[in-house]
């Protein structure tokens, strides 16, 4: 089955610096890979995803890359901010049958200020 | 629009008991997932309902079951609870059709803490 791993475990940033989080996956069948944000104490929310036939996304100061060769992904935050502080979780699914996503362990983002 | 809603949100259960965690969906949403949280063991996928079917499974015992309405409302059951399985439980509903790879809307969980 899918496995996914994800790098690093815990961040730290300064305010205003870039920050990135990179996930591998083991199923090349795999091909939507959606990024979760989750403040402490609230539900895991949807910041950005991408799929397989697509290398690149971005949203304002969130990108997300996809190399499908090397079967890793990864989210860029440029221009930190204090309210980007939260754990984030990386998942991979192949979703031929039905909704199954396999989640990353998570990254834990603190933005000093 | 609404969203995902969970209930209880907050449970405490005794060894060997069972418990009911209830989940409505956002409407139009015809998928429900089911997913553990623990701080060891992250995001750990339970099942998903799609037209009162479980479409996909996880690797939990078979003390987990869940089951959906025509509504799409759904419930998930876990039967003579241990210790390990006190956990924040997530579900998640999504708009997908016949397939999958439609983005979880997630509620505000149900935490389970069995004493």
């Amino acid at each position: 089955g899918e496995n996914v791993e994800q790098h690093p475990s815990t961040l730290s940033v300064q305010e205003g610096d870039s920050a990135v989080i990179k996930c591998t996956y083991s199923d090349s069948a795999s091909n939507y890979f959606p990024w979760y944000k989750q403040e402490l104490g609230k539900r895991p929310q949807l910041i950005i995803d991408i799929r397989s036939n697509v290398g690149e996304k971005k949203d304002q100061r969130i990108a997300v890359t996809l190399n499908k060769t090397a079967k890793h992904f990864s989210l860029h935050i440029t221009e930190t901010q204090p309210e980007d502080s939260a754990v984030y979780f990386c998942a991979a699914s192949e979703g031929n049958y039905g909704q199954n996503f396999v989640f990353g362990p998570g990254t834990r983002l603190s933005v000093l200020p | 629009k609404a969203g995902v809603t969970q209930t209880p949100r907050y449970l405490i259960k005794t060894r060997g008991q069972q418990v009911t965690l209830s989940c409505s969906p956002i409407s139009g949403h015809r998928s429900v997932s089911w997913y553990q949280q623990t701080p060891g063991q992250g995001l750990q996928f339970l099942f998903e309902y799609f037209s009162e079917t479980q479409r996909n499974k996880g690797n939990f015992p078979g003390r987990f079951s869940g089951r959906q309405f025509s509504n799409s409302r759904s419930e998930m059951n876990v039967s003579t609870l241990e210790l390990g399985d006190s956990a924040l439980y997530l579900c998640a509903s999504s708009i997908t059709g016949g397939g999958g790879n439609s983005p979880l809307h997630f509620g505000n969980g149900t935490r389970l803490t069995v004493t």
